[in-house]
């Protein structure tokens, strides 16, 4: 079945401990994102990838990193995470790019204290 | 910069009705304009993908129009029932500088489908 996968779905931490948000796609996309969803701003693009190597920042990058290493994966990475961090967070791929249809993962909820 | 309304926020019907939901953009430089639906802590699904070139699409008891001019889309949703309770996004693919590479959500119908 052709899908974005996430992991954790659900995710508690402590202020500072970093943590990683993985997301893998099996069919073949170039393109990756990853969006915040918070109640009364939306959805929010972080960061996006048009290809292997090749990242960009989107409209909230600050205290986000991510790497594209291989073409499925797409992980997210909070060195330093804080309570302002809490949010539901939402992966997606296009086959191509801005052009095409977007697929999304099923969302982490993640819970920073 | 890229801007979407969705109007009305919030939508109760009875079951049966037939359910229009509005998206609007400011921007007519689009490669396209997407349909989601969202139930309450769970991903997104999507519904349609209209591309900039085309008017209407449709899929089942659903039907989408795009008018790029004037920076609208309909949403359609025939004989709701129960279950098309749910949250309904719109999203725009934009191709100015600011806004590429990104999906621009509006804020979001929440509609309700009483039995």
């Amino acid at each position: 079945e052709a899908q974005v996968t996430q992991n954790p779905r659900y995710l508690i931490t402590v202020t500072g401990k970093k943590l990683t948000v993985t997301c893998s796609q099996n069919m073949n996309h170039e393109y990756m994102s990853w969006y915040r969803q918070d109640p009364g701003l939306g959805l929010r693009q972080i960061y996006y990838s048009m290809n292997v190597e090749v990242t960009d920042k989107g409209d909230v990058p600050e205290g986000y990193k991510v790497s594209r290493k291989e073409k499925r994966n797409f992980p997210l990475i909070l060195e330093s995470p804080s309570p302002n961090q809490t949010s539901l967070y939402f992966c997606a791929s296009t086959p191509q790019g801005p052009r095409s249809e977007a697929f999304f993962g099923q969302g982490t909820r993640l819970t920073v204290v | 910069k890229q801007e979407v309304t969705q109007i009305p926020a919030a939508l109760s019907v009875p079951e049966g009705e037939n359910l229009v939901l509005n998206c609007s953009f400011t921007d007519s430089a689009i490669y396209n304009l997407q349909w989601f639906r969202q139930d309450p802590g769970k991903g997104l699904t999507s519904l349609l993908l209209i591309q900039s070139s085309q008017r209407e699409q449709t899929s089942g008891r659903l039907n989408a129009s795009l008018d790029k001019s004037s920076g609208r889309s309909t949403l359609y949703i025939a004989a709701s029932q129960p279950g098309d309770s749910a949250t309904y996004l719109c999203a725009v693919s934009s191709k100015t500088t600011d806004s590429w590479g990104k999906l621009q959500f509006g804020a979001g119908t929440q509609v309700v489908v009483t039995p």
